[in-house]
């Protein structure tokens, strides 16, 4: 069976730090595509990154930034220089090639502070 | 190119009656997937729809249907609704490999 665990459930910072956002992530298939989404208070997911299970290399968008290690089974989301527009609640999801479905954390709330 | 489109955007019923939620997906996605987002049970994989075929299904009650037609815009139907059927209901939009997952802006289903 698949997991995400996102053991942060709520993250509070003051505007220009940097956060990073845990996810864990279990699954017995080698080939697999981990998520991130954001959903702000709207409701919609917006989606951020997807990389699948072959690709371990690191990716920086912007402020942002993603660290995927198979050896730990972690694909973690950093956000440098946070913004108060980035509240939101983040999501990490896991799907396999086969089922198509993603599973996701719980996620983990971010506040920032002006 | 135009998102993912889901109507109604809010809808409120009562114990018993039946709801019928509309997703259309991007332009040129023949995948659709629904999810059930709760605030105790988080967010769930309901079921996805391939070339107007279920593909996948997760481990919803038979209450739970869907269909998708032939311009692959999807349905989803929940009869004998239930207090706990009320949920932010998400669709998403795939290309054929389904792997792409875009998001609509969700149906808030409060049940009363």
């Amino acid at each position: 069976a698949q997991k995400v665990t996102q053991a942060q459930t709520e993250i509070s910072v003051v505007e220009k730090e940097d956060v990073t956002l845990d996810c864990v992530y279990e699954t017995r298939d080698t080939t697999y595509y981990l998520f991130w989404y954001k959903q702000p208070p709207s409701g919609e997911l917006v989606f951020l990154i997807r990389r699948n299970s072959f690709d371990e290399q690191n990716e920086i968008s912007g402020r942002y930034s993603w660290n995927f290690q198979k050896s730990t089974s972690s694909f973690n989301f950093t956000i440098t220089a946070s913004q108060v527009v980035d509240s939101a609640v983040y999501f990490c999801a896991l799907m396999d090639t086969g089922r198509r479905a993603l599973t996701f954390g719980s996620g983990t709330r971010l506040q920032v502070q002006p | 190119k135009a998102g993912v489109t889901q109507t109604p955007r809010y809808l409120i019923k009562t114990r018993g009656q039946q709801v019928t939620l509309s997703c259309s997906p991007i332009s040129g996605h023949r995948s659709v997937s629904w999810y059930q987002q709760t605030p105790g049970q988080g967010l769930q994989f309901l079921f996805e729809y391939f070339s107007e075929t279920q593909r996948n299904k997760g481990n919803f009650p038979g209450r739970f249907s869907g269909r998708q037609f032939s311009n692959s815009r999807s349905e989803m139907n929940v009869s004998t609704l239930e207090l706990g059927d009320s949920a932010l209901y998400l669709c998403a939009s795939g290309g054929d490999r389904g792997i792409e997952q875009f998001f609509g802006p969700g149906t808030r289903l409060t049940v009363l």
